[in-house]
């Protein structure tokens, strides 16, 4: 089955600690995003990446970061440097091209403890 | 921030009525796409409407697009239970950076 896969579902971390959350597509798509959904709300941009060993910043990068070695990977670090990380995260891809759709996984819950 | 907005926030209906939800962009577009998350899911697309499109339909989804006033509506006709969920807008920017609204969650009673 082609799609993409987050894991885990559930993540809990502790003050202080860096933790890396995996993103996985099998869909063969250029582009790969991060978000982060905080509870009630939209969603808001981490980095997004267009090509294999290219990323970018989106609007809230500061405390995060990423690496795209491959094409069907976009793993998402978030750091102690991330004040506030209690969050849902959500890994999104979709192919290079006008009127293309983003695919999204299932998302992980990531909470500090 | 580019993001849209989508009206209103919460809207909560019998089964059997309609649903019309609302969203609002900032910038130019090249389309308008909408959709759907349930209840800590990841979001599933659920209907694109181009730039030089006005209407389109989808089953009991008709998604319209006035590109003077930067706004776009979903209608979901005949909601059901299952359609409980939250909408959101995105508006790729430079065709696939996709930013998304807020959203509208849909509360559709028994």
């Amino acid at each position: 089955d082609g799609g993409i896969t987050q894991s885990p579902k559930y993540l809990f971390r502790k003050e202080g600690q860096n933790v890396t959350l995996s993103c996985e597509q099998n869909l063969n798509h250029d582009a790969m995003y991060w978000y982060r959904q905080d509870p009630g709300q939209g969603l808001r941009l981490i980095y997004y990446s267009q090509i294999v060993n290219d990323f970018q910043k989106g609007d809230i990068a500061e405390g995060y970061s990423v690496s795209r070695e491959k094409k069907e990977s976009f793993p998402l670090t978030v750091t102690s440097a991330q004040k506030n990380p209690t969050a849902f995260y959500l890994c999104a891809s979709s192919p290079q091209g006008r009127d293309t759709e983003a695919f999204f996984g299932q998302g992980t819950r990531l909470t500090v403890v | 921030s580019q993001q849209g907005e989508e009206d209103p926030q919460a809207l909560s209906i019998q089964e059997g009525e309609n649903a019309t939800m609302n969203c609002s962009y900032k910038t130019s577009i090249n389309n308008l796409q909408w959709y759907r998350q349930n209840s800590g899911r990841g979001l599933v697309h659920l209907i694109l409407i181009r730039s030089n499109e006005r209407e389109k339909h989808s089953g009991r989804l008709r998604v319209t697009l006035d590109t003077s006033k930067k706004s776009s509506s979903l209608l979901i006709t005949a909601s059901r239970a299952a359609d409980t969920a939250s909408y959101f807008c995105a508006n790729p920017v430079n065709f696939n950076k996709f930013y998304f609204g807020s959203g509208t969650k849909l509360n559709v009673k028994p």
